[in-house]
């Protein structure tokens, strides 16, 4: 069975600096691995997808994440956090048929002034 | 629409009481999918339609719960005799055959 791991509940930043929201999966299979955020009383909504093509994938919004085999990671990164950043952001593998999402527990973004 | 619309936004309800929960997806999608989110967690995967049947139905927790697409369209997920642990969030998405999937705001069950 899939399953990914969010390896911080919090992660705090000043707007300006860098974002790095980490992310492990695990797959009997090559994964597709998606990661999407949800900003308060909003629905989810995807930030990027992997999907076998090329490991380094670019996003919405500044965003990119790249696929890692060797380490089973597929990490969240953005050059410079920006106050409307900040919200709930989760990374996500699914079934080869993208039917089935499986969702990571979340990691929260606080961005400060 | 443009996106994914679901009514009720808000819905209280008494231990005991049925529910029905409506999601209107996407023009044109034919693949729905409900999720629930409890407080503090990711969404878990409810149940997926392919068309107007179900195509997987492995994430209803019992059955209590029941959804319906009958004309591949708008879905109802119904909750017959709610409970506490009920309560949730309860997400919609849509999306082409195999496309990526987007999400309504959710409706918030609460059971009280």
């Amino acid at each position: 069975a899939q399953s990914v791991t969010q390896l911080d509940s919090h992660v705090s930043v000043s707007e300006g600096t860098p974002v790095l929201l980490r992310c492990n999966y695990s797959s009997s299979y090559s994964p597709s691995l998606f990661w999407y955020v949800q900003h308060p009383n909003k629905g989810l909504q995807l930030l990027l997808k992997y999907t076998s093509a090329a490991t380094l994938v670019k996003g919405i919004n500044g965003f990119e994440a790249e696929f890692k085999k060797s380490e089973t990671s597929f990490h969240l990164t953005k050059p410079s956090a920006h106050m409307s950043d900040a919200a709930e952001y989760f990374c996500v593998v699914s079934d080869q048929g993208f039917q089935k999402l499986v969702f990571g527990t979340g990691t929260r973004l606080l961005v400060s002034p | 629409g443009a996106g994914v619309s679901q009514t009720p936004s808000n819905k209280v309800t008494e231990k005991g009481k049925y529910v029905e929960l409506r999601c209107d997806p996407i023009s044109g999608h034919t693949a729905l999918y409900w999720y629930r989110q409890s407080l503090g967690q990711g969404p878990e995967f409810l149940i997926y339609f392919q068309g107007t049947g179900a195509a997987d139905d492995s994430g209803l927790p019992n059955d209590r719960f029941f959804a319906v697409r009958p004309e591949g369209s708008v879905s109802t997920l119904k909750i017959q005799r709610t409970e506490r642990g009920d309560s949730a969030v309860y997400l919609c998405a849509s999306s082409l055959s195999a496309g990526p999937q987007f999400f309504g705001p959710g409706t918030r069950l609460t059971v009280l």
